[in-house]
């Protein structure tokens, strides 16, 4: 049962425009969420969180929406740029067994930025 | 400052035999966590630790011993190795709940 849900296996986009990953949610008691970047031999690096309190916050070229109601948030990335290229997960801290305190990940999505 | 180091980084391993993947962390942080990557299911979390002296099952813990032995370490055992666990681990640390968690560079295991 995939709590966290990233529909989206790949995406590509020119360089200088719009990058949108988008990440669906079940469980309505999450209520922090992180967007993670992964190079290949790496391990993920965080890239920038909302807590359900907001709906947008922004950080440099990176920025992510929540829409609570619809359980679903994005991040945008503008502009684009090749080194951008990389899978980003998209995680949220919920529960398994009732304690709300696990970080969850979803199954991320391959970002290729064209030159 | 070293961040989280994971050791090994590579291993292969006979089915049915037994090995600990060690983790250590040198930020002081109180939460820690161990994920395994497979192709097209994300990272998963296999066990966690709030505080020291606690753990916590994940979502895949089944063939999985976890130890927290003190604040720093945190170490991932297969008691008996199948091919099903061939995959690239991952463990993280973290000052709390809702806030980033800090990732090891992973061991990627083979069993075969």
């Amino acid at each position: 049962d995939q709590q966290v849900k990233q529909n989206s296996p790949s995406l590509s986009v020119q360089e200088g425009r719009i990058s949108i990953l988008n990440c669906d949610y079940t469980n309505s008691m999450f209520d922090y969420f992180l967007w993670y970047k992964k190079y290949p031999a790496e391990g993920p690096t965080f890239l920038i969180s909302i807590s359900s309190i907001k709906d947008k916050n922004e950080d440099g070229r990176f920025t992510v929406f929540l829409n609570k109601s619809a359980k679903h948030l994005s991040l945008h990335i503008v502009p684009s740029q090749p080194g951008d290229s990389a899978v980003y997960f998209c995680a949220a801290f919920g529960s398994y067994g009732g304690a709300t305190n696990k970080l969850i990940f979803g199954t991320g999505t391959l970002l290729a930025v064209q030159p | 400052n070293a961040g989280v180091t994971q050791t090994p980084k590579f291993q292969v391993l006979k089915t049915g035999q037994s090995m600990t993947l060690q983790c250590a962390q040198d930020m002081n942080h109180n939460s820690m966590y161990w994920y395994r990557q497979d192709p097209g299911m994300g990272l998963r979390l296999i066990y966690y630790s709030a505080s020291e002296g606690t753990t916590d099952k994940g979502e895949v813990p089944n063939g999985y011993n976890v130890s927290r032995l003190n604040k720093r370490e945190f170490s991932l055992r297969l008691e008996s190795a199948a091919p099903s666990q061939t995959s690239v681990y991952f463990c993280a640390s973290s000052p709390g709940t809702y806030t980033e968690a800090f990732f090891g560079q992973g061991t990627r295991l083979t069993v075969v």
